[in-house]
């Protein structure tokens, strides 16, 4: 059964770093094709694709975010971390981690984390 | 990037409707496309992959169509469990991108 578990802080102040941690279970980021990403979702918008790392520790990231954001992987705990530069209010949204389960046959998102909503605010 | 636009972004429905939303992608993506729904306050749902082959275990009243720039999801028949948000995603390339989202809501 595979299973993604995102945590970190509920609010964070403007200007400070975000730092989230997606813990999963049930495959491995060792498996070739298999990769983690980091999906955000505003409250009452659209999602948005933040950032992919793949098992090869290939990382593709937002073309409007990717100078503030950094996507890193632990796979001996399983672990798939996102940091967040430079926070502010409009990065306020719900975060979500999701797997794609083999790259080369469809980037698609097939299990997700429940997500956690995060707040900038000062 | 490739940008994806869905249409309409809300449909009002009655249940045993049949509803069709319609996701347009910027460049031609062959058929790399999925569909998620999505529930107030719960995680997105793959429903649909590569335009047309539903997930295990989704209802055959759910069917994707289409290639190339177009695609549309279809419900058949709506149920009480369908009212609800609806993202076509293409999975073509990387910087991977979702449609602005389609809300199903009750007539």
């Amino acid at each position: 059964q595979v299973t993604l578990n995102e945590s970190g802080p509920a609010l964070v102040k403007p200007t400070q770093t975000l730092t989230l941690t997606c813990t999963f279970s049930g495959f491995s980021l060792n498996t070739r094709g298999v990769s983690v990403s980091w999906i955000r979702q505003p409250p009452g918008k659209a999602l948005e694709w933040l950032a992919l790392i793949d098992w090869d520790d290939d990382r593709y990231y937002s073309t409007s975010l990717k100078t503030g954001l950094t996507i890193s992987k632990d796979t001996s705990r399983n672990q798939v971390v996102l940091t967040m530069t430079n926070v502010d209010p409009v990065d306020t949204a719900t975060y979500y981690c999701a797997r794609i389960r083999h790259m080369d046959t469809g980037k698609y998102f097939d299990s997700w984390g429940q997500g956690t909503l995060v707040t900038v605010s000062s | 990037d490739i940008q994806m636009t869905q249409s309409p972004s809300s449909v009002s429905a009655s249940v045993g409707d049949r509803v069709t939303i319609t996701c347009r992608a910027s460049q031609d993506i062959d058929s790399w496309l999925a569909w998620y729904q999505q529930k107030p306050g719960k995680a997105p749902k793959l429903l649909i992959e590569a335009a047309s082959s539903l997930q295990t275990g989704v209802p055959s009243r759910f069917s994707g169509g289409g290639s190339g720039t177009d695609f549309t999801l279809t419900i058949s028949s709506l149920q009480p469990e369908d009212f609800a948000t609806y993202y076509c995603q293409q999975a073509n390339r990387v910087p991977l991108t979702f449609g602005g989202g389609t809300k199903v809501e009750i007539k």
